[in-house]
């Protein structure tokens, strides 16, 4: 059972433009959403984060939304740049307890950014 | 400070083996966890270490294991490889540990099964 779902595998955009990036979970013990992004041959770099008690987070072009009612976050990067171009996972963390404080990944979104 | 290090970047075994992949955290931090990444799957958590004792663990079977040395640095054993265990095998550390921590991930160690 996949509870943290990027639907999109990949996206394409132009340079300068709006990028939006989606994320859907189903555990509602889910409190902390984080946005990773890898380059290939390189690990998954942290980009921004979010907890439940927010629903928006801004760091630079990059945005991040939660809608704890739809169990849906989504990243936003403005203007989109060339270098952006990287595979962005999102990742959700739940508050202490069972299993749900490791962190549970979708399986990514391939993000092209055209010149 | 220096990033996550992974050694080696690049393995090819055939099923039956094992495998031994090692990670240095960042210098400080007492948390090591690992993942495995596949096309299918994506990033999965394997498990993680916190001051040489297994505090979490993941949906892997019992051929999958780990420990912590008292310098932090970890490794992880796969044991009779299976042609499935083929995949980009990710380390990430922090300080206090994933349930309340950023994770800082190293470059991975690809292993590939024949």
């Amino acid at each position: 059972d996949q509870q943290v779902k990027q639907n999109s595998p990949s996206l394409s955009v132009q340079e300068g433009r709006i990028s939006i990036l989606n994320c859907d979970y189903t555990n509602s013990m889910f409190d902390y959403f984080l946005w990773y992004k890898k380059y290939p041959a390189e690990g998954p770099t942290f980009l921004i984060s979010i907890s439940s008690i927010k629903d928006k987070n801004e760091d630079g072009r990059f945005t991040v939304f939660l809608n704890k009612s739809a169990k849906h976050l989504s990243l936003h990067i403005v203007p989109s740049q060339p270098g952006d171009s990287a595979v962005y996972f999102c990742a959700a963390r739940g508050n202490s307890g069972g299993s749900n404080y490791k962190l549970t990944f979708g399986k990514g979104t391939l993000l092209t950014v055209n010149p | 400070k220096a990033g996550v290090t992974q050694t080696p970047r690049y393995l090819i075994k055939t099923r039956g083996q094992q495998v031994t992949l090692s990670c240095s955290p960042i210098s400080g931090h007492r948390s090591v966890s690992w993942y495995q990444q596949t096309p299918g799957q994506g990033l999965q958590f394997l498990f993680e270490y916190f001051s040489e004792t297994q505090r979490n663990k993941g949906n892997f079977p019992g051929r999958f294991s780990g420990r912590q040395f008292s310098n932090s640095r970890s490794e992880m054993n796969v044991s009779t490889l299976e042609l499935g265990d083929s995949a980009l095998y990710l380390c990430a550390s922090s300080q206090q540990g994933i349930s309340t921590d950023t994770q800082y991930f190293g470059p991975g160690t690809r292993l590939t099964v024949l």
